[in-house]
Protein backbone atom coordinates (compact mmCIF):
# COMPACT_ATOMS: atom_id res chain seq x y z
CA UNK A 1 0.00 0.00 0.00
CA UNK A 2 1.81 3.39 -1.45
CA UNK A 3 -0.47 5.62 -0.73
CA UNK A 4 -0.31 8.65 -2.94
CA UNK A 5 2.51 8.68 -5.12
CA UNK A 6 4.11 11.07 -7.43
CA UNK A 7 6.40 11.49 -10.26
CA UNK A 8 9.35 13.09 -10.37
CA UNK A 9 10.73 14.09 -7.09
CA UNK A 10 12.85 16.94 -9.12
CA UNK A 11 12.28 18.55 -12.43
CA UNK A 12 14.05 21.67 -13.85
CA UNK A 13 12.34 23.24 -17.09
CA UNK A 14 13.40 26.27 -18.97
CA UNK A 15 10.42 29.25 -19.61
CA UNK A 16 8.63 27.75 -22.45
CA UNK A 17 8.54 23.97 -21.98
CA UNK A 18 6.00 21.91 -21.02
CA UNK A 19 5.49 18.92 -18.47
CA UNK A 20 3.33 16.77 -16.95
CA UNK A 21 3.14 15.85 -13.22
CA UNK A 22 1.64 12.37 -12.53
CA UNK A 23 -0.20 11.49 -9.37
CA UNK A 24 -1.63 8.39 -8.80
CA UNK A 25 -3.01 6.90 -5.07
CA UNK A 26 -4.18 3.05 -4.18
CA UNK A 27 -6.51 4.35 -1.16
CA UNK A 28 -9.41 3.95 -3.37
CA UNK A 29 -10.07 7.81 -3.01
CA UNK A 30 -12.59 9.36 -4.46
CA UNK A 31 -11.49 12.95 -4.22
CA UNK A 32 -8.25 14.48 -5.74
CA UNK A 33 -6.03 17.68 -5.12
CA UNK A 34 -3.52 19.71 -6.75
CA UNK A 35 -1.49 22.18 -4.49
CA UNK A 36 1.87 24.21 -4.65
CA UNK A 37 3.80 25.21 -1.80
CA UNK A 38 5.88 28.46 -2.03
CA UNK A 39 8.72 29.31 0.54
CA UNK A 40 7.14 30.21 3.73
CA UNK A 41 3.61 30.12 2.35
CA UNK A 42 0.71 27.81 3.34
CA UNK A 43 -0.90 25.46 0.44
CA UNK A 44 -2.85 26.75 -2.49
CA UNK A 45 -4.86 24.77 -4.26
CA UNK A 46 -4.48 25.04 -7.92
CA UNK A 47 -6.95 22.23 -9.04
CA UNK A 48 -9.48 19.70 -7.50
CA UNK A 49 -11.29 16.29 -8.76
CA UNK A 50 -14.26 15.70 -6.31
CA UNK A 51 -14.84 12.84 -7.76
CA UNK A 52 -14.05 10.67 -10.99
CA UNK A 53 -15.36 12.22 -14.27
CA UNK A 54 -14.97 16.06 -12.41
CA UNK A 55 -12.71 18.38 -12.39
CA UNK A 56 -12.76 22.20 -10.88
CA UNK A 57 -10.37 25.36 -10.41
CA UNK A 58 -8.61 25.95 -7.26
CA UNK A 59 -7.51 29.14 -6.30
CA UNK A 60 -4.68 29.30 -8.48
CA UNK A 61 -5.65 27.67 -11.67
CA UNK A 62 -3.96 30.11 -14.64
CA UNK A 63 -0.73 28.00 -16.35
CA UNK A 64 -2.33 24.90 -15.31
CA UNK A 65 -4.43 22.17 -16.90
CA UNK A 66 -5.55 18.87 -15.29
CA UNK A 67 -6.50 15.28 -16.32
CA UNK A 68 -8.31 13.08 -14.22
CA UNK A 69 -7.83 9.79 -16.14
CA UNK A 70 -9.88 7.25 -13.81
CA UNK A 71 -10.38 6.83 -9.98
CA UNK A 72 -6.09 6.21 -9.32
CA UNK A 73 -4.43 8.65 -11.33
CA UNK A 74 -4.71 12.81 -11.15
CA UNK A 75 -2.13 14.34 -13.60
CA UNK A 76 -0.91 17.99 -13.72
CA UNK A 77 -0.06 19.67 -16.94
CA UNK A 78 1.88 23.25 -17.40
CA UNK A 79 1.77 23.98 -20.75
CA UNK A 80 4.55 26.89 -21.10
CA UNK A 81 6.13 26.53 -17.85
CA UNK A 82 6.92 30.26 -16.58
CA UNK A 83 9.27 31.44 -13.60
CA UNK A 84 6.69 31.93 -11.58
CA UNK A 85 5.44 28.33 -11.42
CA UNK A 86 8.65 27.36 -9.93
CA UNK A 87 7.35 25.86 -6.48
CA UNK A 88 6.91 22.43 -4.52
CA UNK A 89 3.88 20.48 -6.06
CA UNK A 90 1.33 18.43 -3.95
CA UNK A 91 -0.98 16.19 -4.89
CA UNK A 92 -3.14 15.02 -2.40
CA UNK A 93 -6.67 11.88 -2.02
CA UNK A 94 -9.27 11.70 0.51
CA UNK A 95 -12.70 9.47 0.26
CA UNK A 96 -14.72 12.36 0.07
CA UNK A 97 -14.29 16.06 -0.91
CA UNK A 98 -13.41 17.93 2.56
CA UNK A 99 -15.37 15.44 5.28
CA UNK A 100 -12.14 13.05 5.89
CA UNK A 101 -8.65 13.89 6.07
CA UNK A 102 -6.35 14.23 2.96
CA UNK A 103 -3.57 11.96 2.44
CA UNK A 104 -0.58 13.67 0.86
CA UNK A 105 2.27 12.64 -1.65
CA UNK A 106 6.08 13.48 -1.27
CA UNK A 107 6.10 16.26 -3.41
CA UNK A 108 7.79 17.41 -6.77
CA UNK A 109 9.96 20.64 -6.60
CA UNK A 110 10.04 22.40 -9.71
CA UNK A 111 12.48 24.76 -10.83
CA UNK A 112 11.65 27.31 -13.94
CA UNK A 113 14.80 28.90 -14.94
CA UNK B 1 -7.12 37.08 2.27
CA UNK B 2 -6.53 33.18 4.08
CA UNK B 3 -9.83 31.23 5.37
CA UNK B 4 -7.42 30.29 7.94
CA UNK B 5 -4.70 31.89 9.95
CA UNK B 6 -2.35 30.20 12.65
CA UNK B 7 -0.85 32.13 15.54
CA UNK B 8 1.89 32.32 16.28
CA UNK B 9 3.95 32.19 12.77
CA UNK B 10 7.21 30.20 14.53
CA UNK B 11 7.14 29.03 18.04
CA UNK B 12 10.65 27.76 20.03
CA UNK B 13 10.37 25.92 22.89
CA UNK B 14 12.31 23.40 25.24
CA UNK B 15 12.28 19.92 25.01
CA UNK B 16 9.16 19.23 27.60
CA UNK B 17 7.36 21.90 27.25
CA UNK B 18 4.26 22.37 25.77
CA UNK B 19 3.09 23.88 22.64
CA UNK B 20 0.13 26.05 21.54
CA UNK B 21 -1.11 27.07 18.42
CA UNK B 22 -3.74 29.13 17.29
CA UNK B 23 -5.85 29.33 14.14
CA UNK B 24 -8.62 31.64 13.36
CA UNK B 25 -11.03 31.78 10.44
CA UNK B 26 -13.48 33.96 8.72
CA UNK B 27 -16.89 31.89 7.80
CA UNK B 28 -18.96 29.10 9.27
CA UNK B 29 -16.89 25.30 8.94
CA UNK B 30 -18.11 22.09 8.46
CA UNK B 31 -14.78 21.23 10.19
CA UNK B 32 -11.13 21.88 10.56
CA UNK B 33 -8.51 19.56 10.69
CA UNK B 34 -4.35 19.90 11.28
CA UNK B 35 -1.60 19.02 9.42
CA UNK B 36 2.00 18.35 10.35
CA UNK B 37 5.25 18.93 7.87
CA UNK B 38 8.18 17.80 8.29
CA UNK B 39 10.98 19.87 6.24
CA UNK B 40 11.20 18.89 2.65
CA UNK B 41 7.88 16.45 2.99
CA UNK B 42 4.50 16.49 2.25
CA UNK B 43 1.95 17.24 5.16
CA UNK B 44 0.72 14.47 7.44
CA UNK B 45 -2.99 14.83 9.03
CA UNK B 46 -3.19 14.76 12.60
CA UNK B 47 -6.89 15.35 13.73
CA UNK B 48 -10.02 16.31 12.66
CA UNK B 49 -12.54 18.03 14.71
CA UNK B 50 -15.77 18.81 13.66
CA UNK B 51 -18.14 21.87 13.83
CA UNK B 52 -20.60 20.19 16.54
CA UNK B 53 -17.53 19.20 18.57
CA UNK B 54 -15.54 21.30 21.32
CA UNK B 55 -13.05 19.16 22.13
CA UNK B 56 -10.39 16.15 20.71
CA UNK B 57 -7.61 14.39 22.26
CA UNK B 58 -4.95 11.96 19.79
CA UNK B 59 -2.20 10.77 22.18
CA UNK B 60 -0.13 13.95 22.97
CA UNK B 61 -2.28 16.44 21.11
CA UNK B 62 -5.71 18.32 22.42
CA UNK B 63 -7.60 20.25 19.85
CA UNK B 64 -10.17 22.82 21.12
CA UNK B 65 -13.05 24.70 18.60
CA UNK B 66 -14.33 27.57 19.08
CA UNK B 67 -17.46 28.34 16.67
CA UNK B 68 -18.34 31.48 18.51
CA UNK B 69 -15.09 32.81 18.17
CA UNK B 70 -14.30 31.30 14.61
CA UNK B 71 -10.93 30.00 16.50
CA UNK B 72 -9.34 26.44 17.71
CA UNK B 73 -6.47 25.51 19.17
CA UNK B 74 -3.77 22.66 18.92
CA UNK B 75 -1.81 21.82 22.22
CA UNK B 76 1.32 19.61 22.00
CA UNK B 77 2.07 18.44 25.24
CA UNK B 78 5.55 17.14 26.66
CA UNK B 79 7.00 18.22 23.47
CA UNK B 80 9.66 16.17 21.74
CA UNK B 81 12.36 16.72 19.43
CA UNK B 82 10.80 15.02 16.73
CA UNK B 83 7.91 17.27 17.09
CA UNK B 84 10.05 20.42 15.37
CA UNK B 85 8.28 20.76 12.43
CA UNK B 86 5.81 23.15 10.43
CA UNK B 87 1.70 22.88 11.92
CA UNK B 88 -1.34 24.04 9.39
CA UNK B 89 -4.81 24.09 10.30
CA UNK B 90 -7.50 23.40 7.54
CA UNK B 91 -11.30 24.68 7.51
CA UNK B 92 -13.96 22.88 5.09
CA UNK B 93 -16.47 25.81 4.09
CA UNK B 94 -20.19 24.93 4.96
CA UNK B 95 -21.07 23.52 1.61
CA UNK B 96 -17.83 23.60 0.06
CA UNK B 97 -15.96 20.90 -1.42
CA UNK B 98 -12.19 21.44 -0.51
CA UNK B 99 -9.93 22.47 2.67
CA UNK B 100 -8.43 25.91 2.85
CA UNK B 101 -5.34 25.71 4.56
CA UNK B 102 -3.59 28.58 6.51
CA UNK B 103 0.11 29.21 6.11
CA UNK B 104 1.28 27.55 8.83
CA UNK B 105 3.09 27.99 12.37
CA UNK B 106 6.93 26.86 12.50
CA UNK B 107 7.57 25.56 15.80
CA UNK B 108 11.13 24.02 16.94
CA UNK B 109 11.94 22.27 19.92
CA UNK B 110 15.10 22.79 21.61
CA UNK B 111 17.12 19.83 23.19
Amino acid sequence: NAGVTQTPKFQVLKTGQSMTLQCAQDMNHNSMYWYRQDPGMGLRLIYYSASEGTTDKGEVPNGYNVSRLNKREFSLRLESAAPSQTSVYFCASSEYRGHYEQYFGPGTRLTVT
Amino acid sequence: SQQGEEDPQALSIQEGENATMNCSYKTSINNLQWYRQNSGRGLVHLILIRSNEREKHSGRLRVTLDTSKKSSSLLITASRAADTASYFCATLLQGAQKLVFGQGTRLTINP
